[in-house]
């Protein structure tokens, strides 16, 4: 089955730590892209990557960190420099770089702050 | 900066009733539109896009929108909405670099 991994489901946070979401996958697609989903605002862009070895920030970057040494994988590390991390996070990917490429997504990932 | 805005937040309709939500950007280059639905507890899925030709475009499930350019608008529609549509709708729009940008999202709830 052809698709975005998304580990864990949920993530529990202790204040100071640095955590790492993953985002797996299988679709051969070019770029991904990290979201953040709070209740009322809809998705906002974490980083994104269009290609291995580089990505961008997006909108609300600050606090979060990425990396994108392979084609299949995306981790993202929320850092104890981010304030209110408790969000829920999806994970997209597109076929190819464009805007007007079609997203897929993940489960998500809930992360929780103790 | 490009924007997106979703006119609604809450709509709740009747079975068979038309559906409309509404959805401008803001931006000003060649944009790529798009609406998303996420049905509960399921991931995020297209219903349909536009990035050219006909502005009047046709989606899964009976779904359409119109591009308004002179509007910046591109709005959903149903003529008959299911009991099965009951889910969280979010507009969005591409540029030409691969960034996207979301609405805040409506929830629709249809009640039998």
């Amino acid at each position: 089955d052809g698709g975005i991994t998304q580990s864990p489901k949920y993530l529990f946070r202790k204040e100071g730590q640095n955590v790492t979401l993953s985002c797996e996958q299988n679709l051969n697609h070019d770029a991904m892209y990290w979201y953040r989903q709070d209740p009322g605002q809809g998705l906002r862009l974490i980083y994104y990557s269009q290609i291995v070895n580089d990505f961008q920030k997006g909108d609300i970057a600050e606090g979060y960190s990425v990396s994108r040494e392979k084609k299949e994988s995306f981790p993202l590390t929320v850092t104890s420099a981010q304030k209110n991390p408790t969000a829920f996070y999806l994970c997209a990917s597109t076929p190819r770089q464009g805007g007007w490429e079609t997203q897929y997504f993940g489960p998500g990932t809930r992360l929780l702050v103790l | 900066a490009q924007s997106v805005s979703q006119h609604n937040h809450h709509v709740i309709l009747s079975e068979a009733a038309s559906l409309e939500l509404g959805c401008n950007y803001s931006y000003g280059g060649t944009v790529n539109l798009f609406w998303y639905v996420q049905y509960p507890g399921q991931h995020l899925q297209l219903l349909l896009k536009y990035f050219s030709g006909d502005p009047l475009v046709k989606g899964i499930k009976g779904f359409e929108a119109e591009f308004i350019k002179s509007k910046f608008s591109f709005n959903l529609r149903k003529p008959s909405v299911q009991w099965s549509d009951t889910a969280e709708y979010f507009c969005a729009v591409g540029d030409s670099w691969g960034k996207f940008q979301f609405g805040a999202g409506t929830q629709v709830v249809v009640t039998p």
